[in-house]
């Protein structure tokens, strides 16, 4: 199976910056996602990560380590409405398909 | 645009009672998962379809769990005899394509369905 590893809650400031951490331990890995999901609603995709580096798209960066089975979202300029929980999520090959399988989140409370 | 449909959105049940929950999936989306989703945690995969085929059920926690896709679009996941702990939301996620290597092909979930068995 696969062991995925998050902090279960965080706190900021509005306006700061804050980085969650994911670590994984798994084979057949095959990409990593981070999802936001507000109270009540849906997941939605946030970043995918297959090979090593950063990726950056707005206020949000993803950073994926291959060989230390890690990654960290990071989040800048922080804003009220980013107050949600933060899903790490590794795809990992399993027989002929490719299953997402998801940490139990992080849940972020940005506070004035 | 449309995006992924569930129905019901809240159910409630009798412990005992069989329990169908309905997803529609975006249109054109090859790839369909369902999840189960406790209060507190991260979704907890059940099944995955590539079109019409269940190709993956190894999350189905009992036999009373069973998922169809029939005509490869509409999913229907049925609960059979439900039990307290079954209570959760279950969320249906699609994907335009069959999940490949390197491939982002990202999930789109629905609200999800939450059941309380009582």
């Amino acid at each position: 199976g696969q062991n995925i590893d998050q902090p279960t809650e965080m706190t900021a400031t509005e306006g700061a910056i804050v980085q969650i951490n994911c670590t994984y331990q798994t084979s057949g890995f095959n990409g990593l996602f981070w999802y936001q999901q507000h109270a009540g609603e849906a997941p939605t995709f946030l970043s995918y990560n297959v090979l090593d580096g950063l990726e950056e798209k707005g206020r949000f960066s993803s950073f994926l380590s291959r060989s230390k089975g890690y990654s960290y979202l990071l989040l800048k300029e922080l804003q009220m409405k980013d107050s949600a929980s933060y899903l790490c999520a590794v795809r990992v090959q399993s027989g002929g398909s490719y299953i997402p399988t998801f940490g139990r989140g992080t849940s972020l409370i940005v506070h004035p | 645009g449309a995006g992924v449909s569930q129905s019901p959105r809240y159910k409630v049940a009798k412990r005992g009672q069989d329990v169908a929950l309905r997803c529609d999936p975006i249109s054109g989306h090859v790839s369909l998962f369902w999840y189960q989703q406790a209060l507190g945690q991260g979704p907890e995969f059940l099944t995955y379809f590539q079109n019409e085929a269940q190709l993956d059920k190894s999350g189905l926690p009992s036999d009373r769990f069973f998922a169809e896709r029939p005509e490869g679009s509409v999913s229907t996941l049925k609960i059979q005899r439900t039990q307290q702990e079954d209570s959760a939301v279950y969320l249906c996620a699609s994907s335009l394509a069959v999940p490949s290597s390197g491939s982002r092909n990202e999930q789109f979930f629905g609200p999800g369905t939450r059941l309380t068995v009582l």
